[in-house]
């Protein structure tokens, strides 16, 4: 069963990067049928905001209003995808998940849903 | 930018039908996914597809998706339904998600 992990620190300071790892078990991150991974984040008390998807690939698909602070990638010897946000704010305080997709096709677009969830890594901007 | 709307709270009775919205111009042109979010917890997916049920969701959660609204139904509500739902979809190359509705279990 596939499973994700966060890891990363918990503090940043403001104006400088946030960077995020999740592992990847129970599979590869190569998997023909689940190579599609990704971040979304929730504030406290607050709803899901969409991060961004990578493919193990490299291919990435980012939130247009995070799209200029973030950049996804993927270390496939180490089973693990990443994820760096530059410039944090308090604003960018979060409850960050991993996630691994899949998707479906309809007309001319691609649907993209999470079918595993990480845990979830609390990071805390402040100085 | 596309948006999806939500009911922030609903309310319903052990044993009743719950009905959660999510409405979009011209939904039933896209697919739309439903997540459960218990407190504390990490979402699970409850439906993709507009209707698809992934293994392991109760029969009792049923979804559709017509006109500008899609709808996610729990019949027999139990008290351990009590959660943040959230619908979520996809549009120009990203992923849109609902504000959230808050079920309670009363």
């Amino acid at each position: 069963q596939l499973q994700l992990q966060e890891s990363g620190p918990g503090l940043v300071k403001p104006s400088e990067t946030l960077s995020l790892t999740c592992t990847v078990s129970g599979g590869s991150i190569t998997s023909s049928t689940s190579p599609y991974w990704g971040w979304i984040r929730q504030p406290p008390g607050k709803g899901l905001e969409w991060i961004g998807n990578i493919h193990y690939s490299g291919n990435t698909y980012y939130n247009p209003s995070l799209e200029s602070r973030v950049t996804m990638s993927v270390d496939t010897s180490k089973n693990q995808f990443s994820l760096s946000l530059s410039s944090v704010t308090a604003a960018d305080t979060a409850l960050y998940y991993c996630a691994s997709l899949s998707r479906t096709f309809l007309v001319t677009t691609y649907y993209y849903y999470i079918d595993v969830w990480g845990n979830g890594s609390t990071v805390t901007v402040s100085s | 930018s596309y948006q999806l709307t939500q009911p922030p709270s609903v309310s319903v009775s052990p044993g009743q039908i719950a009905a959660i919205t999510c409405s979009g111009d011209q939904l039933r042109n896209k697919y739309v996914c439903w997540y459960q979010q218990r407190a504390g917890q990490s979402p699970v997916l409850l439906f993709y597809q507009d209707s698809e049920r992934p293994s392991g969701i109760p029969e009792r959660f049923s979804a559709s998706n017509s006109g500008d609204t899609a709808t996610l139904t729990i019949r027999g509500t139990q008290p351990m339904d009590e959660a943040d739902y959230y619908c979520q979809t996809w549009d120009d190359s990203t992923a849109v998600f609902g504000g959230g509705t808050k079920l309670t279990v009363l």
